[in-house]
């Protein structure tokens, strides 16, 4: 299948730092990508959607100047956390969804292997 | 607002049994996925249901969709410890790939 690299896998940072976090489709091009948020033992909630070129679409209640999202071509997506602060600790993953099914299998939305952001 | 839930939360199950998670959404939606986390791991695709009574079956698992029910079941037959994870179910509302998931169902097979 399609593959979806994310990077870092693992970052830990200093409270009031910030971090980015990469999410790149190797061999499609995603028309859109999401970001989502998993803290321990519980589901994943989607925080935005982002298409290339223009401005992220975030859900209600992530703060839009906290996580910033930039989509600056059909392969990447980034995700910066501002100003972490402990209660940001939790795993983040995205998502790309290919305009056409890679495979031809139908299946067109992929996940990246997901960022683990400890904030001290 | 759409709300996935998933039922039970947490199943444990001996080896060889037989067992059904259920997840419900609120919404129409047609396109329902399943997938699997293990622990510390991103989610592994398992199933894309795509229209009403479609039923795909890869191994021990079937997963099922029923839209107008607005339920979808994955079945786990005969089980086996390596199919100890988390199992999710997400719905696809808009046809957009934007995905609500459910609350999740944690399996542990013991022997």
């Amino acid at each position: 299948g399609a593959v979806v690299s994310q990077h870092p896998s693992w970052v830990i940072c200093k409270s009031g730092t910030s971090v980015k976090i990469e999410c790149r489709s190797l061999d499609f091009q995603a028309t859109t990508m999401f970001w989502y948020r998993q803290f321990p033992k519980q589901s994943l909630m989607l925080m935005a959607t982002s298409n290339e070129g223009s401005k992220a679409t975030y859900e209600q209640g992530v703060e839009k100047d906290k996580f910033l999202i930039n989509h600056a071509s059909l392969t990447l997506s980034t995700l910066t956390v501002t100003s972490a602060h402990p209660e940001d600790s939790s795993f983040y993953i995205c998502s790309a969804s290919a305009a056409l099914a890679p495979g031809g299998n139908n299946e067109k939305l992929f996940f990246g292997s997901g960022t683990q952001l400890s904030v001290l | 607002e759409l709300k996935v839930e998933q039922n039970p939360l947490f199943l444990s199950m001996q080896e060889g049994k037989n067992y059904t998670i259920y997840c419900n959404y609120s919404t129409t939606s047609d396109r329902l996925y399943w997938y699997r986390q293990d622990p510390g791991k991103s989610l592994e695709s398992l199933f894309v249901l795509l229209s009403n009574g479609a039923v795909k079956q890869e191994g021990r698992l079937m997963a099922s969709l029923d839209t107008k029910a607005r339920l979808s079941t994955l079945h786990i037959t005969a089980a086996v410890h390596d199919l100890s994870a988390t199992y999710f179910c997400a719905v696809d509302m808009t046809s957009t790939d934007k995905l609500i998931f459910g609350t999740g169902t944690r399996l542990q097979v013991f022997p």
